[in-house]
């Protein structure tokens, strides 16, 4: 079962914009992943963000938690064409090596 | 460093008939699972193994899968038989000691 939902299902910007993803999750976590994967290929970890922090940056990355909405956001600044991707978060109810549960994911198209 | 390794990358079967799919994790990482996703949607976790134990296969449907994770290494996941709704992208990842999984490039099955 899905987890996690994100928001929109799919987001197609020019290239140098920034892109906002949203995700949803259900139950309490220890943590929140975003991973990205390319068209045919397997996922890539980009990100992760603790119950306890609020926001977290990885170069162009920006992630946000608010554990009381139950809510998470993925910032992309000055996209590129090859961040054109589906975007997916997942979250893990404890720690350490517990299996992921994933969301449906977010398309994202960067025009040239 | 290799990443993790699946085979074959593509898989076309007949109804009813036995496939298995094999994973190669990172060296030394002692975490592997199994994830199915269908398409347009996130991965499912079927199945972790902490090194040859399966710690969690509350997904996976024991009716018609199975999986082994011999010398707590390689791994082997079936499926016998084959019905048309498995057609899906079987997915492997690794982990060892942390909340990043990484992950192969999957097995894409088509049952016809």
């Amino acid at each position: 079962s899905q987890q996690g939902e994100e928001d929109p299902q799919a987001l197609s910007i020019q290239e140098g914009e920034n892109a906002t993803m949203n995700c949803s999750y259900k139950t309490s976590i220890n943590n929140l992943q975003w991973y990205r994967q390319n068209s045919g290929r397997g996922l890539v970890h980009l990100i992760l963000i603790r119950s306890n922090e609020r926001e977290k940056h990885s170069g162009r990355l920006r992630v946000t938690l608010d554990t009381s909405k139950k809510s998470s956001s993925l910032l992309i600044t000055a996209s590129r064409a090859a961040d054109t991707a589906s975007y997916f978060c997942a979250t893990a109810p404890g720690g350490g090596a517990d299996g992921l549960t994933f969301g449906k994911g977010t398309h994202l198209i960067i025009q040239p | 460093e290799a990443g993790v390794v699946q085979s074959p990358r593509y898989k076309i079967i007949e109804k009813k008939q036995p496939v298995a799919f094999w994973c190669n994790p990172i060296s030394g990482h002692n975490t592997l699972y199994w994830y199915l996703q269908n398409l347009g949607q996130g991965p499912e976790l079927l199945i972790r193994y902490e090194n040859e134990e399966a710690v969690d296969d509350s997904q996976l449907p024991k009716d018609r899968f199975s999986a082994e994770r011999l010398k707590g290494v390689d791994s082997t996941l079936k499926i016998q038989p084959a019905e048309l709704g498995d057609s899906a992208v079987y997915l492997c990842a690794s982990s060892f000691h942390t909340d990043t999984q990484y992950f192969g490039p999957g097995t894409r099955l088509t049952v016809l």
